[in-house]
């Protein structure tokens, strides 16, 4: 079965620095999609960046990117100039070609200090 | 193009009640999935629907059912309610692709609090 790891509960980053928020995931299949979410306070998900395990570029949606290491199943989430609108819930989440539901990690609480 | 709608926002019931949520999908989406998501935790998906149809389940007791309807809004019904079953209830729609699912985009959730 996959599953998907968000190792730090909570991070915490100066306004207008950059963070990184990380993320791995265990699966035997080969075609795939990765995504980050991000829920703010008002419980509302919102999709941040998606990346498709077949694209060796990484995903990048302006301040946000994803360092996406496929063979290290490691999928990596940086916020650079980071503002106070930034705090929230982050969530990686796996989906894979087997199954049609989303499969997340506990998540990353992020304060942004300014 | 309208998001994904979700009613009511808040809901309190007592054990042993049933309960229904509505979601109504993203325009031009066909599918519908609905996770539950407890205090502190990352969502749990519980099932999802495609042409009216149930298109895979989670790890949920049968007592958690839905239904799609043919303009692709969906329900979520709970019965004989348990105190476990507080939490945030997420509906998220997309487009059902040759290729397997497009991405999901969530509603506002419904936050079912059992006394």
């Amino acid at each position: 079965a996959q599953t998907v790891t968000q190792s730090q509960p909570e991070m915490s980053v100066q306004e207008a620095e950059t963070v990184t928020l990380s993320c791995t995931y265990d699966t035997s299949e080969s075609d795939y999609y990765l995504f980050w979410y991000k829920q703010p306070p008002s419980r509302q998900m919102i999709l941040v960046i998606r990346q498709e395990a077949y694209k060796q570029q990484n995903a990048t949606e302006n301040r946000f990117s994803v360092n996406f290491q496929k063979a290290a199943k490691s999928f990596s989430l940086k916020i650079s100039d980071s503002q106070l609108g930034d705090a929230a819930m982050y969530f990686c989440a796996y989906w894979g070609g087997s199954q049609g539901n989303l499969i997340f990690g506990k998540g990353t609480k992020l304060s942004v200090k300014p | 193009e309208t998001g994904v709608t979700q009613s009511p926002t808040h809901l309190i019931k007592t054990r042993g009640q049933q309960v229904t949520l509505r979601c109504s999908s993203q325009s031009g989406h066909n599918t519908v999935s609905w996770y539950q998501q407890a205090l502190g935790q990352g969502p749990q998906f519980i099932f999802q629907y495609y042409r009216e149809e149930e298109n895979g389940r989670g790890n949920f007791p049968p007592r958690f059912s839905g239904l799609q309807f043919p303009n692709y809004s969906s329900e979520l019904n709970v019965n004989a309610l348990e105190l476990d079953d507080s939490a945030l209830y997420l509906c998220a729609s997309s487009l059902f692709l040759a290729g397997g699912i497009d991405t999901q985009y969530f509603g506002p959730g419904t936050r079912l609090t059992v006394l």
